[in-house]
């Protein structure tokens, strides 16, 4: 099957700004998605790209992707403590009929 | 408010026994999804449906069962021969794939229900 690889845990201060990578196997992904889960919930949609882009913003979120290495990462600018979650990447391929692939996950940190 | 309930939110279990966690959405949505998560894995699909009446296995649908006799309910089923059913499960619903204006399909998420075998 298609893979979604993460790094499982980054620290960051506050004030600084967060870089969570993700990488993929499927060339052909679609659609590419950053999710947010905070302890004990469901997963919130943060933002999502479509694979001929290679940036979006959205306030303090930027995505970047690169397709030729099939790469995609989430800046948050100036974090903060509430940004403190699990952060999942998630590709959907062409011929997926709509199921998300979903990475394992990075643990963001926020410290003081 | 739309949105989709999960409950029961925690539910302990003795080894041998069914149990069932329900999903209900308000949306209006057409597909949804059972997706289970294990610590340090990321989400892992167990069922899906995109219409009353019809549903497909996902990667790991040995040891599951689901119904989706309304619209807005899709319960799964835990059964006894599921062998490890300790986990964290989500279901989430969405438009039906392919009638959004933008093509992304974009999953909403329940709060989860954590299930423990004792």
């Amino acid at each position: 099957g298609e893979d979604v690889e993460q790094s499982l845990f980054l620290s960051v201060r506050e004030g600084d700004s967060s870089v969570i990578n993700c990488t993929y196997t499927d060339s052909s992904s679609t659609y590419l998605y950053w999710y947010k889960q905070e302890p004990g919930a469901g997963l919130q949609l943060l933002t999502y790209i479509f694979s001929n882009m290679d940036m979006k913003q959205d306030q303090r979120l930027t995505v970047l992707l690169n397709k030729k290495d099939k790469h995609l990462s989430l800046r948050i600018a100036d974090t903060q403590t509430g940004d403190s979650a699990i952060y999942f990447c998630a590709e959907m391929g062409p011929d997926s009929w709509g199921k998300l692939q979903f990475g394992a996950g990075t643990q963001v940190v926020v410290t003081p | 408010d739309g949105g989709i309930t999960q409950s029961p939110k925690y539910l302990f279990r003795k080894e041998g026994q069914n149990v069932t966690l329900s999903c209900e959405q308000n949306l209006n949505h057409d597909a949804m999804y059972w997706y289970r998560q294990d610590p340090g894995q990321g989400l892992r699909l167990i069922y899906y449906s995109q219409i009353v009446n019809d549903f497909q296995k996902g990667d790991i649908a040995e040891g599951y069962s689901v119904s989706r006799e309304k619209k807005e309910s899709f319960p799964l089923t835990v059964t006894s021969a599921q062998k490890n059913p300790t986990a964290f499960y989500l279901c989430a619903s969405s438009i039906l794939f392919g009638a959004t204006s933008s093509g992304a399909n974009v999953l909403t998420f329940g709060a989860g229900s954590r299930l423990t075998v004792l």
